[in-house]
């Protein structure tokens, strides 16, 4: 079936690096999503990318959706630590109707 | 955004009892809804897909018998843990999505349900 992995697992990053996490489905997708998750919460969704080789940004975020929907990324410039949680990618198959989460990239940010 | 609801947002109970999870959609038509778990430190893990008004899919490995999932209507889906056992311990979250011709394309997470069994 469907696979999507995710890199890095964890990420410690000074206050004001930037950021990436990295998603690659192991098979074309229909779209991607990018959800944020706080230390207990819920996921809360952020975006998502349809079109073959889109870039959004929202702020200090900017999303990628490569140009064989297979892969995508999440950047963050100059975290900062309402940054931190664990930020999953969710991708929908082109004849499933449902998405499949990456294992998620949690980000710790230093003061 | 869209809001979804989840109740009970945590319940303890014991092992060989059944808990009914509700998740409802509450300012918009969910035509379909998902359930997800997850386990601490690890991904949402999809348990079954339900559309209203039909039997729910559930993904490989999932016991259809003990996750009894029910979407009488556009706004509501319950599961059922039925025979909880310390294993099913775990944060049950569902998601809902609307009527995708209408372009209901995002999915709108509950706050989740966090189940210990004893």
């Amino acid at each position: 079936g469907q696979q999507v992995m995710q890199i890095p697992q964890y990420q410690h990053v000074q206050e004001g690096e930037d950021f990436t996490t990295y998603c690659n489905s192991s098979t074309t997708l229909s779209n991607i999503q990018w959800y944020k998750q706080r230390p207990g919460g819920h996921p809360v969704f952020l975006i998502q990318l349809v079109k073959s080789g889109e870039v959004k940004k929202q702020k200090r975020l900017t999303f990628q959706f490569g140009e064989a929907k297979k892969n995508s990324s999440l950047h963050i410039t100059a975290t900062q630590t309402t940054d931190v949680g664990t930020y999953f990618c969710a991708g929908e198959g082109t004849n499933a109707g449902k998405s499949t989460f990456g294992d998620g990239t949690t980000l710790t940010v230093k003061p | 955004g869209a809001v979804v609801s989840q109740h009970p947002s945590r319940v303890i109970c014991k092992s060989g009892t059944s808990v009914k999870i509700e998740c409802r959609s509450l300012d918009f038509q969910a035509t379909t809804m998902f359930w997800y778990r997850q386990f601490p430190k690890q991904s949402l893990m999809l348990m079954a897909t339900s559309n209203e008004g039909s039997k729910a899919t559930y993904e490989q490995g999932v016991e259809k018998d003990k996750f009894l999932i029910n979407h009488a209507s556009l706004t509501l889906s319950t599961l059922t843990v039925t025979s909880a056992h310390p294993e099913d311990s775990s944060f049950y979250i569902c998601s809902a999505r609307g009527d995708r011709a209408s372009g209901g394309e995002t999915q709108y997470f509950g706050p989740g349900t966090r189940l210990l069994v004893l």
